[in-house]
C-alpha cells in the first residue's frame, strides 16, 4: 500500500524555487516525514525530515500543513545538480522495527 | 568514516545461480535494511533487521534470505536466481532513535541472464 502520494514529475527553473508536493494523508501522530533523493543510480540522499514543525537546513525546508495530511520541500534556489528523483518518506513503526518505504518518487528536472 | 559499504558493485548471474550481497556499516547502527530498484521505479523493501539476530520481511522478500549475524553485517542472500531479479540493490542502516535518518550505500547493479 502506498504511504505517500507525489507527481511523478516536475519542471523548474534555474535559480527558482523548486516546490515538491506529497500527500501523506493517513499519517500517524508518531511519524515522521522524511525526504530523500536519488541522482542518477546513486543510494539516495537524505534531505530534511520533520514531525509537526516547519524545518529548515543548508539544503531545503520543509513546510508540514497542521493537519499533518500533506508536506512540501522547498529546495530555494534550484541548481542544476538538484536534478533527481525525490522521495517523501512517512516512517512506518511496526511491531518489531522502523520500516522505511519508498514510493515512486517525484522526478525533477532543473531546466537551465 | 566508511559509513554503508556494499559489494559487490556489480555482478552478472545465470539464471539458477546463488550469491550473496555483502552490506558493512562502521556506525554502530542497529537498523539495517535491503532495497531492490528497478528501471525507473522507486525504492522496495525486501528485508530488514533491528539488531543481530532479528531480521523481518519488507514488501518483496520472496526469492531472497537474510541472516544478522552481527550489527556490522547484514547479507542479502539469493538462492536460485531470476532474471526478475534482476535490479539494482541497496544497503542501508540507521539508528535506534526515533527521527534520524537512513544511511544508503552506493548499490549492487545486478544482472540475471
Amino acid at each position: 500500500d502506498a504511504k505517500t502520494t507525489q507527481p511523478p514529475s516536475m519542471d523548474c527553473a534555474e535559480g527558482r524555487a523548486a516546490n515538491l508536493p506529497c500527500n501523506h494523508s493517513t499519517i500517524s501522530g508518531n511519524e515522521y516525514v522524511y525526504w530523500y533523493r536519488q541522482i542518477h543510480s546513486q543510494g539516495p540522499q537524505y534531505i530534511i525530515h520533520g514531525l509537526k514543525n516547519n524545518e529548515t537546513n543548508e539544503m531545503a525546508s520543509l513546510i508540514i500543513t497542521e493537519d499533518r495530511k500533506s508536506s512540501t520541500l522547498i529546495l530555494p534556489h534550484a541548481t542544476l545538480r538538484d536534478t533527481a528523483v525525490y522521495y517523501c518518506i512517512v516512517r512506518v513503526a511496526a511491531n518489531t522495527g522502523n520500516q522505511f518505504y519508498f514510493g515512486t518518487g517525484t522526478s525533477l528536472t532543473v531546466i537551465p | 568514516n566508511a559509513g554503508v559499504t556494499q559489494t559487490p558493485k556489480f555482478r552478472i548471474l545465470k539464471i539458477g545461480q546463488s550469491m550473496t550481497l555483502q552490506c558493512a556499516q562502521d556506525m554502530n547502527h542497529n537498523y539495517m535494511y535491503w532495497y531492490r530498484q528497478d528501471p525507473g521505479m522507486g525504492l522496495k523493501l525486501i528485508y530488514y533487521s533491528v539488531g543481530a539476530g532479528i531480521t523481518d520481511k519488507g514488501e518483496v522478500p520472496n526469492g531472497y534470505n537474510v541472516s544478522r549475524s552481527t550489527t556490522e553485517d547484514f547479507p542479502l542472500r539469493l538462492e536460485l536466481a531470476a532474471p526478475s531479479q534482476t535490479s539494482v540493490y541497496f544497503c542501508a542502516s540507521k539508528a535506534d532513535m526515533l527521527g534520524t535518518e537512513a544511511f544508503f550505500g552506493q548499490g549492487t547493479r545486478l544482472t540475471v541472464v
